[in-house]
């Protein structure tokens, strides 16, 4: 089975800074999606990034991007110049041909 | 906007009683999940439907039930609440896995307590 593991639980970052989150995930597939959300307050999820395994290239998204190693099982998400709206939940997760599989999470809290 | 609406924001059910938890999408998704979050433990599947009358088990289907008569539609059953069971509890939905690049849309979650 697939896992997902989010080894911060909590992560604190001044504003204007840079944080990056860690995941890594173990499958024995090789076609499979890689995704980031966030869950502020509201407790609406929020699709933030994505990254297609076959593709090389690291998904960007405005101040968000990833560094996919596909090797060392590894999906960190970078979020640039940190806005007091960063603050939330953030969690991994992983699609193969299998429901989406959620790491625990991390609190991100940014510092005014 | 695309939505996946769950019934209830916050619900209080006593231990025993029987509870319904409803979710219904407008995005004509085939898919749907239920998924319970609680802290530290991250998100985990309960149940899942590929397909109207098709079910599913997850990780952790003990204790409850699900129904899917209808395509936007899909409940989750707690037969007999216990206080275990005390969660926030969300619903999401998808296109099949064919077009696996697609996440999940997500309900804004019920907060369910089991007194």
């Amino acid at each position: 089975a697939q896992t997902v593991t989010q080894s911060q639980p909590e992560m604190s970052v001044q504003e204007a800074e840079t944080v990056t989150l860690s995941c890594t995930y173990d499958t024995s597939e090789s076609d499979y999606y890689l995704f980031w959300y966030k869950q502020p307050p509201s407790r609406q999820m929020i699709l933030v990034i994505r990254q297609e395994a076959y593709k090389q290239q690291n998904a960007t998204e405005n101040r968000f991007s990833v560094n996919f190693q596909k090797a060392a099982k590894s999906f960190s998400l970078k979020i640039s110049d940190s806005q007091l709206g960063d603050a939330a939940m953030y969690f991994c997760a992983y699609r193969g041909n299998t429901p989406l599989v959620f790491g625990k999470g991390t609190r991100l809290s940014v510092i005014a | 906007d695309v939505k996946v609406t769950q019934s209830s924001r916050y619900l209080v059910k006593r231990t025993g009683e029987k509870v319904f938890l409803e979710c219904v999408q407008d995005m004509d998704h085939e898919n749907m999940f239920w998924y319970r979050q609680d802290p530290g433990l991250g998100l985990r599947l309960i149940y899942f439907s590929y397909d109207v009358k098709m079910k599913e088990k997850g990780d952790i289907p003990e204790g409850y039930s699900v129904s899917r008569e209808k395509k936007e539609r899909f409940s989750l059953i707690l037969e007999s609440a216990s206080t275990n069971q005390t969660s926030m509890y969300l619903c999401a939905s998808s296109f099949p896995t064919r077009q696996v690049r697609d996440g999940y849309t997500f309900g804004s979650g019920t907060r369910l307590t089991v007194v």
